[in-house]
Parts: structure tokens; sequence; C-alpha cells
């Protein structure tokens, strides 16, 4: 089983980009690293998904190392309605590992 | 909208009760997954079935179990159910085994 640490919680102001760091240590070969968005009492969104280097897309960018036993979400310029908890989603490859949650992160962004 | 729909959206019972928790994926999806969110907590990954059968299973308690019917839609049984057992419970599908999961809505447990 993958085991994911993550920040408890950041600060940020509008406009600022922010960047949330997941730890993944005994990631396996095969897996995967997902990043979710979550509101209060809403189910998960999905941001972006990577397995190597760095991936980007219209919302964010995901930086992944070689080693890959790290990955950071990338954020450009928040704004108050990112204000959410991010998880990151370590697994979902070939084989019947489980799918491993981050403990979350709560982003507060400030005016 | 996920296009993943759950039912029912509240649930109150008591301890020692069973009950199941429904979920129909989106249109095309074969993996359904299920997951344990407490209060306050994080995300705890129950158990994936893709195209009718087990693929990967977390942390989920014996007392728990689930299926997946040849119409892909998913049930999680909870049985002898416990205080702690409250949480909200979300199912989640993708295409295949490892593309972005779309989450329902969520269903609320909770046991007096």
């Amino acid at each position: 089983l993958a085991k994911t640490t993550q920040p408890i919680s950041m600060d940020s102001y509008e406009g600022q980009e922010v960047n949330i760091t997941c730890s993944h240590n005994n990631i396996a070969t095969n897996d995967y690293i997902t990043w979710y968005q979550q509101f209060p009492s809403q189910g998960p969104r999905f941001i972006i998904q990577g397995y190597k280097t760095k991936v980007t897309n219209e919302v964010a960018s995901l930086f992944i190392p070689a080693d890959r036993k790290s990955s950071t979400l990338s954020l450009p310029r928040v704004s108050l309605s990112d204000t959410a908890v991010y998880y990151c989603l370590v697994g979902g490859g070939t084989g019947r590992r489980a799918l491993t949650f981050g403990s979350g992160t709560r982003l507060q962004v400030q005016p | 909208d996920s296009g993943v729909t759950q039912t029912p959206k509240h649930l109150i019972t008591a301890t020692g009760q069973r009950v199941t928790l429904r979920c129909s994926p989106r249109s095309g999806d074969l993996s359904v997954y299920w997951y344990q969110q407490s209060l306050d907590q994080g995300l705890q990954f129950l158990i994936q079935y893709y195209n009718g059968e087990e693929r990967a299973k977390g942390n989920i308690l014996e007392r728990f179990s689930a299926q997946q019917f040849p119409d892909l839609h998913s049930e999680l049984n909870l049985s002898s159910l416990e205080l702690g057992d409250s949480a909200l419970y979300f199912c989640a599908s993708s295409e295949g085994g490892r593309e972005e999961q779309f989450f329902g809505p969520g269903t609320r447990l909770t046991v007096l």
C-alpha cells in the first residue's frame, strides 16, 4: 500500500501561484499520481494525472521527479473559488494494488 | 453533475442494523470504486470493481461487502453497523482502471 503525506493546510492570496506537494515514498512502478479537489459536502473532482516528469492542462501543472517519490501540484494565479481541500491519489496501475489518498491539504485563498 | 448517481442521499439507522448503498456509474464506465470519508477525515479507499469482478481491495471491514452487477451498477452492503461507521460514502466510476474517476454526490450514513 502506498503511503502518502501532504501538508495539512496552506494559505495564499488571490493571483498567487500555489504549489502543494505530496510525498509517496513507496510508490509502485505501475502506480499513477492523480490530484483531486473537494469542496464541502461534494464528491472530489479530478484536476490532473501523471506518471512521470511534467503534465500541464488548462487548470494546473503536475511535477513528478525522476524517482517519483513525490509530486507537486501547481495552481497558477489562484482565486477565491480555489479555496478547497486538495488530495493526491496514488495507484490505479495494473495489478490489484489498493488506491491511497493523501490526507488532504486545505487551501485557503484570501482576497 | 458527474453522471454518477448514488442512492439514498441520506440514511439514518441504528447500531446493529444492515444497510445497502447503491451506485450507478457513468454510461460506458466499467470501473466502480467505493470510498469512506468520516467527519473531517480524508478519503479511505474501500474497494474497486471492474466489469463485474473485484479488482482491488483497500481498508474494507469484514462487515462490509460490495458487488457489481451485470448492468454495471454497484451496491455496498454494511452490516452490524457501529457508531463509527457514520460517514459519507462516495462511489466513483472510470472508463477502465486508471483514468480519472468521476465521483457521485455521496450517501451520508448516520448510525445512532
